[in-house]
């Protein structure tokens, strides 16, 4: 069974940095991209970007490549995305996914 | 970025009745090894999204076949054949031809 187990809820200050991981597990992690989604409360998808956890290239949303930061560790199969410099408009649910399989989302709350 | 613009953003349905939702590209999807990644989301209330159809069409496994997914070029569809009270939520597709990948607003689809 394919399985994405993203981290726990986060509750971070404004200014400061977050990272949040993805194990996979059911599959061989580095034949699929790993992609990165964010979800504001009662919004739509946005997409952050990827990585290619064979080599770990990754391509990055405009908006997100001062903001996000994906890498990966082929030794543990987790995926990992650290957020820098959190304002409010970064919380959100984020998501890991392989596109076909999806974790259960980790709620980012930025808050003094 | 790739646009995709998708109608109704509400559809309201009785159970077994069919229903399409409309998915519209700013530009052609079809990749140039001949895929066209264009796919469709299932996000029921409180969970994560799910993968329906990818590829256009093809029904992804597990995925009941009242779903099926149609179209080319720019111009998508998703339709669902006898809606049940599962299929509850918000559609949403995606493209992957174009970096970055883009979604669509997403459909609610809620009963009548």
């Amino acid at each position: 069974e394919v399985l994405l187990q993203q981290s726990g809820a986060e509750l971070v200050r404004p200014g400061s940095s977050v990272k949040i991981s993805c194990k996979a597990s059911g599959y061989t992690f580095t034949d699929y991209y790993m992609h990165w989604v964010k979800q504001r409360p009662e919004q739509g998808l946005v997409w952050i970007g990827r990585i290619n956890p064979a080599n770990g290239n990754t391509v990055y949303a405009e908006k997100f490549k001062s903001k996000a930061t994906l890498t990966a560790d082929k030794s543990s199969n987790t995926a990992y995305m650290q957020l820098s410099s959190l304002t409010s408009e970064d919380t959100a649910t984020y998501f890991c996914t392989s596109l076909g399989y999806w974790g259960q989302g980790v709620m980012v709350t930025v808050s003094s | 970025d790739v646009v995709l613009t998708q109608t109704p953003p509400t559809l309201s349905a009785t159970i077994g009745q069919s229903v399409s939702i409309s998915c519209r590209s700013s530009q052609s999807l079809l990749h140039s090894n001949g895929n066209t990644y264009l796919h469709w989301l299932l996000q029921r209330p409180g969970q994560s999204p799910q993968l329906l159809i990818y590829l256009v069409s093809r029904l992804e496994s597990g995925v009941p076949n009242r779903f099926s997914g149609s179209g080319s070029g720019t111009d998508f569809t998703l339709k669902i054949s006898g809606v049940e009270a599962e299929d509850l939520g918000v559609y949403y597709c995606v493209q992957g031809t174009h970096a970055p990948y883009t979604f669509g607003a997403g459909t609610k689809l809620e009963l009548k």
